[in-house]
């Protein structure tokens, strides 16, 4: 079946421009999930959701970031007033349930760049 | 806090040789452990996951995994290394008792020369 699909896969923008990355989750998968891989920083969790509710919004780096769901599968991830420490690849995955001893999985990433 | 550290940046084997990539572990509950590998341009790829129970895990394209709860420790392992293996190794933890984040390792770039 179909994995998790993001989009862009590459974004290119200028300073101060808002973007907004799109992840559609393997179809039924209740939980999702936002993660930010930076050169020298590793994979950072951001943001997760079970259905469209987001309970645990602290991962987010800034004020400048939000995501929200809806209809319990897509999701998207917006960043107002990029500047070029946003430059990263934004992972998404999804899971069937938010369960603790479930692996996640992967999209392809979207990559950022920010001029 | 949860935490995970992958002490060497690259790993340098030679193509028919063992492999080891090494993955250290903090918890405070007990902990769920992940491997996942990523290809170049492309999203992580599962590997394989301790939760309970036997302390060596097997996993896809021949990878296993040791749990050590005395040294807290979950390495990678491969018997026989190939060249397509070469690609970055992600170890990742959840504790049991601090819900749903999932905490990576920085990433271990695996080199296998023919």
């Amino acid at each position: 079946g179909a994995g998790v699909s993001q989009s862009p896969s590459n974004k290119v923008t200028e300073k101060g421009k808002d973007v907004e990355l799109r992840c559609d989750p393997i179809s039924g998968h209740t939980a999702l999930y936002w993660y930010r891989q930076s050169l020298g920083q590793g994979l950072e969790f951001l943001i997760y959701f079970q259905g469209n509710s987001a309970p645990d919004k602290s991962g987010l780096p800034s004020d400048r970031f939000s995501a929200e769901r809806t209809g319990g599968s897509v999701s998207t991830l917006t960043i107002q007033r990029t500047q070029q420490e946003d430059s990263a690849v934004y992972l998404c995955a999804s899971s069937p349930t938010l369960v603790q001893r479930g692996e996640q999985f992967f999209g392809p990433g979207t990559r950022l760049t920010v001029l | 806090a949860q935490s995970v550290a992958q002490p060497e940046d690259q790993v340098n084997v030679a193509e028919g040789n063992p492999l080891t990539v090494k993955c250290t572990y903090s918890v405070s509950g007990n902990p769920y452990l992940f491997w996942y590998v990523q290809y170049p341009n492309r999203g992580l790829q599962f590997l394989l996951k301790y939760i309970t129970g036997d302390n060596l895990v097997k996993g896809s394209y021949g990878f296993e995994a040791e749990f050590n709860k005395s040294q807290t420790s979950f390495h990678l392992k491969k018997p026989s290394a190939l060249v397509s293996d070469s690609a970055l190794y992600f170890c990742a933890v959840r504790d049991s008792a601090a819900g749903n984040m999932l905490t990576f390792g920085g990433g271990t770039r695996l080199m296998v020369k023919p």
